[in-house]
């Protein structure tokens, strides 16, 4: 059972790169979202998606892009790096219904220099 | 707006002590509530939820939580700590209506070091 993959696990950039951070679940959630944390300020929301093709912000989206052309996958974007991106990407997923039981991945642990 | 507080950042306990993790909530609505736990490297998982019923709910390893309307409380307790629970827990709520989209608002979540 894969759940929910994230890839890569770490990774440094560049001031002004870009980068996506991958991931995929396999549940056939229909809901997924995108958080950063941050040391002692717990979890963010960058964005979510209720469905394939439908995308929000959330809380602190800027910075970031996101698309969900499936309903397996949602990529996040980052585009021009910043030192203040460095932070611990999770990427979740939720059945439809409101019980708001999340999913995890991982978590992608980006470092901006 | 809603909003979670965790009224501790770390909390150090020595193994086979009680513990309790503190939370409260602010709401307009009303909410279901959530303990997630991170283990170190790891990504979240639920520990347990409260949706309705009884105010006193059972989680995964020996965990329990009470849900106190008056109090806006959802406080995490477990009777006897091992090492093995030495993680950082998080308070989430999930407002109902209200535009939340069913989108979790969590807690800056609180580190429990369980000493030997």
């Amino acid at each position: 059972n894969a759940g929910v993959t994230q890839t890569p696990k770490f990774r440094i950039l560049k001031i002004g790169q870009s980068m996506t951070l991958q991931c995929t679940q396999d549940m056939n959630h229909n809901y997924m979202y995108w958080y950063r944390q941050d040391p002692g300020m717990g979890l963010k929301l960058i964005y979510y998606s209720v469905g394939a093709g439908i995308t929000d912000k959330g809380e602190v989206p800027n910075g970031y892009n996101v698309s969900r052309s499936t309903t397996e996958d949602f990529p996040l974007r980052l585009e021009l790096a910043a030192p203040s991106q460095t932070s611990v990407y999770f990427c979740a997923s939720r059945m439809t219904g409101n019980t708001g039981e999340l999913f995890f991945g991982e978590g992608s642990r980006l470092t901006v220099l | 707006a809603q909003s979670v507080t965790q009224l501790d950042s770390q909390v150090p306990v020595f193994e086979e002590a009680p513990v309790e993790l503190r939370c409260n909530y602010s709401s307009s609505v009303s909410v279901y509530l959530f303990w997630y736990v991170q283990y170190p490297n790891q990504g979240l998982q639920l520990l347990l939820k409260y949706l309705s019923g009884s105010t006193l709910v059972k989680g995964i390893n020996g965990f329990e939580a009470e849900f106190n309307k008056s109090q806006t409380s959802f406080h995490l307790r477990k009777p006897s700590v091992h090492i093995s629970d030495t993680a950082e827990y998080f308070c989430a709520v999930n407002p109902l209506g209200g535009g939340s989209q069913g989108n979790l608002i969590f807690g800056k979540g609180t580190k429990l070091s369980v000493k030997p």
